[in-house]
């Protein structure tokens, strides 16, 4: 079975500092990755998506991901954040290439960026 | 276009009582799912649903009952309601390609459930 674990449950940030959420999934097979982001009161949106080919990804708002294959790892960086960056991230996975269409969601990491 | 709508956005029941959380979407989406989101837990899948006549249980099924019997609606039923059950609510949609599911998620606006 899929699963999902990210190890920050809460991270405060000032202003300019740099952004690393760690994300490791557990599934054997091929999988896509996905990042989400959740602003105070709003819904889900995603931040950026990893299928194949280069490893590292962009996605909007700056972010970028890492797929590591060996590591199982999926980790989200942005170089500057900035105050509205405040929000919870949630690492996703989902091994559709493999059969399963189990959309599996890490227990998320609360970012709070001070001004 | 709506998007996925969700309905009611709040409800309040007593334990023992049923309902029937509402989910449409317009996107003509194969791929629906329901998550319930709770503080220090994540999203949780329910239930999801790969096209019409499809359903499937997620990572905590027990207590919630779905159907599909359109591509646009995917109603979540909770049969007799628990304390335990109280809950933010997302329904969630995404496009097929190929019989793959590889899309980003569209999520609704959220049901806040609860339950005394």
């Amino acid at each position: 079975a899929q699963s999902v674990s990210q190890h920050n449950h809460h991270v405060i940030l000032s202003e300019a500092a740099s952004l690393e959420l760690g994300c490791n999934y557990s599934y054997g097979g091929t999988v896509n990755l996905f990042w989400y982001v959740q602003y105070p009161g709003q819904h889900l949106q995603l931040l950026l998506k990893y299928f194949s080919g280069d490893p590292l990804v962009k996605g909007i708002k700056g972010f970028e991901a890492e797929f590591i294959k060996s590591k199982f790892s999926f980790n989200l960086r942005k170089p500057s954040v900035q105050w509205s960056d405040t929000a919870e991230y949630f690492c996703a996975v989902n091994a559709a290439p493999s059969g399963t269409y189990k959309y599996i969601f890490g227990t998320g990491t609360r970012l709070k960026v001070l001004a | 276009n709506a998007g996925v709508t969700q309905t009611p956005k709040f409800q309040v029941l007593k334990t023992g009582q049923s309902m029937t959380l509402q989910c449409a979407q317009d996107m003509n989406h194969e791929y629906m799912s329901w998550y319930r989101q709770d503080p220090g837990m994540g999203l949780r899948l329910i239930h999801y649903s790969v096209g019409a006549g499809i359903t499937d249980q997620g990572e905590v099924p027990n207590g919630y009952n779905v159907s599909r019997s359109t591509t646009e609606d995917f109603p979540l039923r909770l049969l007799s309601a628990a304390p335990s059950q109280t809950s933010v609510y997302f329904c969630a949609s995404s496009f097929d390609l190929g019989g793959l599911n590889t899309g980003e998620l569209f999520f609704g606006e959220g049901s806040r459930l609860t339950v005394l």
